[in-house]
């Protein structure tokens, strides 16, 4: 089955205890992204990657960090995770190098840091 | 950079009927997709709509690029319906992701 899986589904952590998302998708696509959503501020785009070993910022990269080392894979990493993180995230992924084709989105973690 | 609003805001129905929801976008676009968000949170993608019509089921969407506007149609609704509806557009052909509207939150009553 065609498929974004992202892991862990929900966490509770606490300040400044690093920890990663991982993202994986079975589709061989090379566009990936990382979005996280709040309460009235709506989804918004952390980082993204347009193909292995290449990565931009998107609007609110501030406090994490990704990698792109492998074409399925694409952890998103809270190095010293704070309680403005806590969120729902949200990984994507699509056959383009960029967002104008459809895209696809993993179930979810949420995320709350005490 | 683009703007994307939805309406209305929130919906509630009984279970059966129709409904329209609508987005506007105030640019071109290059991608223009429609979700529904679970109670559970979960994205699910409903149509990937740039222009033109389309129709799975009880669900079709219509976008008019030219007028910037997008439509999604629900007919003979049912509870598990419920939920948030999100139009979301990437503009100028950038890898910058998509923007989304602030949803239109449907509850669809039995």
């Amino acid at each position: 089955e065609a498929q974004v899986t992202q892991n862990p589904r929900y966490l509770i952590t606490v300040t400044g205890k690093k920890l990663t998302v991982t993202c994986s998708q079975n589709m061989n696509h090379e566009y990936m992204s990382w979005y996280r959503q709040d309460p009235g501020l709506g989804l918004r785009q952390i980082y993204y990657s347009m193909n292995v070993e290449v990565t931009d910022k998107g609007d609110v990269p501030e406090g994490y960090k990704v990698s792109r080392k492998e074409k399925r894979n694409f952890p998103l990493i809270l190095e010293s995770p704070s309680p403005n993180q806590t969120s729902l995230y949200f990984c994507a992924s699509s056959r383009s190098r960029d967002a104008t084709y459809e895209q696809y989105f993993g179930p979810g973690t949420r995320l709350t840091v005490t | 950079g683009i703007q994307v609003e939805q309406s209305p805001p929130d919906l509630i129905l009984q279970e059966g009927a129709n409904s329209t929801l609508r987005c506007n976008f105030s640019d071109s676009v290059n991608n223009l997709q429609w979700f529904h968000q679970n109670p559970w949170g979960q994205l699910i993608n409903l149509f990937y709509i740039p222009s033109g019509t389309k129709q799975n089921g009880r669900l079709s969407a219509t976008t008019v690029a030219t007028e910037r506007y997008s439509l999604l149609y629900i007919s003979s609704s049912q509870t598990t319906d419920s939920g948030v509806y999100f139009c979301a557009v990437n503009s100028g052909g950038g890898a910058d992701g998509l923007t989304f509207g602030k949803g239109t939150h449907l509850i669809i009553q039995p």
